[in-house]
């Protein structure tokens, strides 16, 4: 089946430094990928849509500034989160439709981050 | 309201039993629906699709009521690996789009 892999799995980082987190579709191309996130006993949240070849989209309450979206190939999304907070710690997970049933979703095994 | 509500758990059952989650969702152009399992600490993994007409895979039967925006899942003669969170999914009528439910906690237990 389709898989979806995410760099790193893992990361520790001081307040005010920026993270890079990489999404890649190994096996499919995808246009679209979906960045969440997920704190602890609470559902994953969308933050934003990464659009191969054009601007990411937002969710409502989410600072694009600060959660910098770059989907650069139709394999590879990044998400960097900007200024780092400890409030920013959480699960990012990323996520791919896969063709031709696009609301079929395989997701990035998250990354775990967290601010110090 | 929640987009997406589901039962909040945990459900505690002893190995063997049959166990039924619930889920009713806001959005009428909702047209997919899903469920996922999300172990501790992984990322979601899809468990089965919902159609309107029903649908079984093995131990795992799902049923969709269009008119009353209600989502079920049905578990029978749970296993020990059945334990996880199981999160009710939806689309948000949008691009792909999908509204998860903050999920039900199953513990199977001997």
């Amino acid at each position: 089946g389709a898989v979806v892999s995410q760099h790193p799995s893992w990361v520790i980082c001081k307040s005010g430094t920026s993270v890079k987190i990489e999404c890649r579709s190994l096996d499919f191309q995808a246009t679209t990928m979906f960045w969440y996130r997920q704190f602890p006993k609470q559902s994953l949240m969308l933050m934003a849509t990464s659009n191969e070849g054009s601007k990411a989209t937002y969710e409502q309450g989410v600072e694009k500034d600060k959660f910098l979206i770059n989907h650069a190939s139709l394999t590879l999304s990044t998400l960097t989160v900007t200024s780092a907070h400890p409030e920013d710690s959480s699960f990012y997970i990323c996520s791919a439709p896969t063709p031709p049933v696009n609301y079929e979703q395989y997701f990035g095994p998250g990354t775990r981050l967290t601010v110090t | 309201r929640k987009e997406v509500e589901q039962d909040p758990g945990p459900f505690n059952v002893p190995e063997g039993a049959t166990v039924a989650f619930n889920c009713t969702y806001s959005n009428s152009a909702s047209q997919s629906f899903f469920w996922y399992r999300q172990d501790c600490r992984k990322e979601p993994k899809l468990l089965m699709s919902v159609y309107s007409s029903g649908n079984e895979d093995g131990r795992f039967t799902a049923q969709l009521n269009r008119a009353s925006q209600y989502i079920s899942l049905l578990i029978r003669d749970s296993k020990l690996s059945d334990s996880a969170t199981y999160l009710c999914v939806v689309d948000t009528g949008t691009a792909s789009k999908l509204t998860f439910g903050t999920g039900t906690r199953l513990q199977v237990t001997l």
